[in-house]
This record gives structure tokens, C-alpha cells and sequence, in this order.
């Protein structure tokens, strides 16, 4: 068991360029999280899936933002048009479908820079 | 929508000293879960509490579940200074803490220095 990874772990790119993060899960998880980090805060929820189903998505996730998971395993989140205000720590957890899948366990994060 | 308050938002103490910190919301939660976070990493899974009024220990760690459903406490034992960092609490959101698992809600965390 490797844990949750993500690639890469940061990013620095001119505003108005595309950005795309990548995330495995744990292999035997079939939810996988994205969620959004600012300094001096707490993780805020972007969006979730359950095998390749999008469930759920926040409010924070603007018209450039989208997420796939294509084949149910890894996932990609792509920011478009990138703004300052995008600088932040994007965090992929996952969990097991089962009694106790609140128990999201995180990768280390792609740390974003907008400049 | 629910929010979670941590209380005290830093803390600095001595190595070997106890540790309390606690977390409430303004509505029910069905579980709560305490992370601890190191600078420029993913929040790592401390503990998991399930059921009101439980107390659960991982370690020098102990966590409890208030009986009102709205709150929870950690505590740290024997601090070392590996214990820095960034704790915090979280629960799943829906309208009762129940119908949805598919988010959670944090709080703002609480900042633990450990002097040597």
C-alpha cells in the first residue's frame, strides 16, 4: 500500500495558463476526493467520485475548473485560465465505499502558484 | 452551511507537557475526525470517533466524542516535539451529519509548537 500520491507536487505558471494535476488513489479505494487549500485554513471541498461518477461538486469550483476520472482509478483536475487567486495546496484524498468511508486519507498535495 | 470552530488556535508549550484542544459546531455531527497536518504535506488521519460519548486513543493521543453530538476534544499526552503541527478537526457534511459522506468540513485547525 503506497498511499494516495500526487504529480506534481508544485506548480508555478504564468496567470492565464492551463494547469492539470494529477492523482492515484489507494488501489482498492473507489471514492477519491479533490479538495482546496489557502494558508491559515483548513481543506475546502471541491468535488468527489465514486468510481468514475462525479457525485458532487462545491460551489468554489469555478466554470474552469473540471475533474475526470476516467476509468475509475486515477484522476486528473484541470484549472483553465489560471488567476492569481488560484495560488493555493490542491489535495486529493480517497476512501473505501464501505461502513466507515468518512475516513478520507490525503496525498501530499500539488502546490500551486499563480504568478 | 456548518462550520467547525477550534479552540485555541496555537498553542505553544514545553516538551513533556499535556495538550488539549476541542472543536465545535453549531449542528450534529455523526463522526468526527482529527488530522494532523506537517508544513507543505497532506493532513494525515490521527483518529475516528463514531458514536457520542465515545473516547478513543491512538498512541499518546486520546480523542473524545461529545455527548451533545456538536462537539470533540484531543488531547496529546507527553509531548514531544515530532508532535508540531497542524491539528485538525473534521466531520462529514449533509443535513444531519448523515446523508452525505462524501465531503468533509474542516475547522481552521489549531498550531502546536513544542519548545525542547
Amino acid at each position: 500500500d503506497t498511499g494516495v500520491s500526487q504529480n506534481p507536487r508544485h506548480k508555478i505558471t504564468k496567470r492565464g495558463q492551463n494547469v492539470t494535476f494529477r492523482c492515484d488513489p489507494i488501489s482498492e479505494h473507489n471514492r477519491l476526493y479533490w479538495y482546496r487549500q489557502t494558508l491559515g485554513q483548513g481543506p475546502e471541498f471541491l468535488t468527489y467520485f465514486q468510481n468514475e461518477a462525479q457525485l458532487e461538486k462545491s460551489r468554489l469550483l469555478s466554470d474552469r475548473f473540471s475533474a475526470e476520472r476516467p476509468k475509475g482509478s486515477f484522476s486528473t483536475l484541470e484549472i483553465q485560465r489560471t488567476e492569481q487567486g488560484d495560488s493555493a495546496m490542491y489535495l486529493c484524498a480517497s476512501s473505501l465505499r464501505a461502513a466507515r468511508l468518512s475516513e478520507q486519507y490525503f496525498g501530499p498535495g500539488t502546490r500551486l502558484t499563480v504568478t | 452551511g456548518q462550520q467547525l470552530n477550534q479552540s485555541p488556535q496555537s498553542m505553544f508549550i514545553q516538551e513533556g507537557e499535556d495538550v488539549s484542544m476541542n472543536c465545535t459546531s453549531s449542528s450534529i455531527f455523526n463522526t468526527w475526525l482529527w488530522y494532523k497536518q506537517d508544513p507543505g504535506e497532506g493532513p494525515v488521519l490521527l483518529i475516528a470517533l463514531y458514536k457520542a460519548g465515545e473516547l478513543t486513543s491512538n498512541g499518546r493521543l486520546t480523542a473524545q466524542f461529545g455527548i451533545t453530538r456538536k462537539d470533540s476534544f484531543l488531547n496529546i499526552s507527553a509531548s514531544i516535539p515530532s508532535d508540531v503541527g497542524i491539528y485538525f478537526c473534521a466531520g462529514p457534511s449533509g443535513v444531519d451529519g448523515g446523508t452525505s459522506y462524501g465531503k468533509l468540513t474542516f475547522g481552521q485547525g489549531t498550531i502546536l509548537t513544542v519548545h525542547p
